[in-house]
């Protein structure tokens, strides 16, 4: 039983290079969200999705893309990687949006020099 | 608009002390859920309890009990007989209709023995 499943675990960038982290679920989950983990921030959303084809932004989408083509993937997009995206992202999913916990990834840590 | 403050940003006891971690949340909506979970050291996020918003009995699971007092907009978790393996990172999140779960920006226990 895979879960949430995040790749890669750990991405070092040079500022500017663009890279994709990937996020699947074999739950059948129609939400997934984005959060990045920051010392003393907590974890803030991204991105979410409450379906395949909708997305939505959250607290800090400034510097990332995302889609939903479909159920199981939610991928999230770095288009121009700047040191300030320096953090541990991880990727969520749920069953039923608010009334039902989230399963999460292990976690992808990304360091842009 | 909706959000989660936990106040205590770290908080360190003894073995076998009990601990106290608060949640106090903000939201306009009637309907929500309320959830903790504990990121251990070793870094992924685990689900400890979700609470609906009709619901205000208290829930006791092990060494582990909830408070929920909507008067108040809190709910607080306390761990009794703390033990060295609740050390961790224990967030309270929010959830509501149409949106990912928010999250505060969590509390950082450390039990020593």
């Amino acid at each position: 039983n895979a879960g949430v499943t995040q790749t890669p675990k750990f991405q070092v960038l040079k500022t500017g290079q663009s890279m994709t982290l990937q996020c699947a679920q074999d739950m059948n989950h129609e939400y997934m969200s984005w959060y990045r983990q920051d010392p003393g921030m907590g974890l803030r959303l991204i991105h979410y999705s409450v379906g395949a084809g909708i997305t939505d932004q959250g607290e800090v989408p400034n510097g990332y893309n995302v889609s939903r083509s479909t159920t199981e993937d939610f991928p999230l997009r770095l288009l121009s990687a700047a040191p300030s995206q320096t953090s541990v992202y991880f990727c969520a999913s749920s069953a039923g949006g608010m009334n039902t916990e989230a399963f999460f990834g292990q976690g992808t840590r990304l360091t842009v020099v | 608009a909706q959000k989660v403050t936990q106040a205590q940003t770290e908080i360190s006891v003894v073995e076998k002390e009990d601990v106290t971690l608060d949640c106090v949340y903000e939201t306009r909506d009637t309907t929500y859920y309320l959830f903790w979970y504990k990121q251990p050291p070793s870094g992924e996020l685990v689900f400890l309890i979700r609470r609906n918003s009709f619901d205000e009995q208290n829930e006791i699971s092990g060494r582990y009990s909830w408070n929920f007092q909507k008067s108040t907009s809190s709910f607080n978790f306390t761990i009794t007989a703390s033990q060295v393996v609740d050390s961790a990172v224990y967030f309270c999140a929010l959830g509501q209709a149409g949106t990912a779960l928010i999250f505060g920006k969590g509390t950082t226990l450390s039990v020593s023995s």
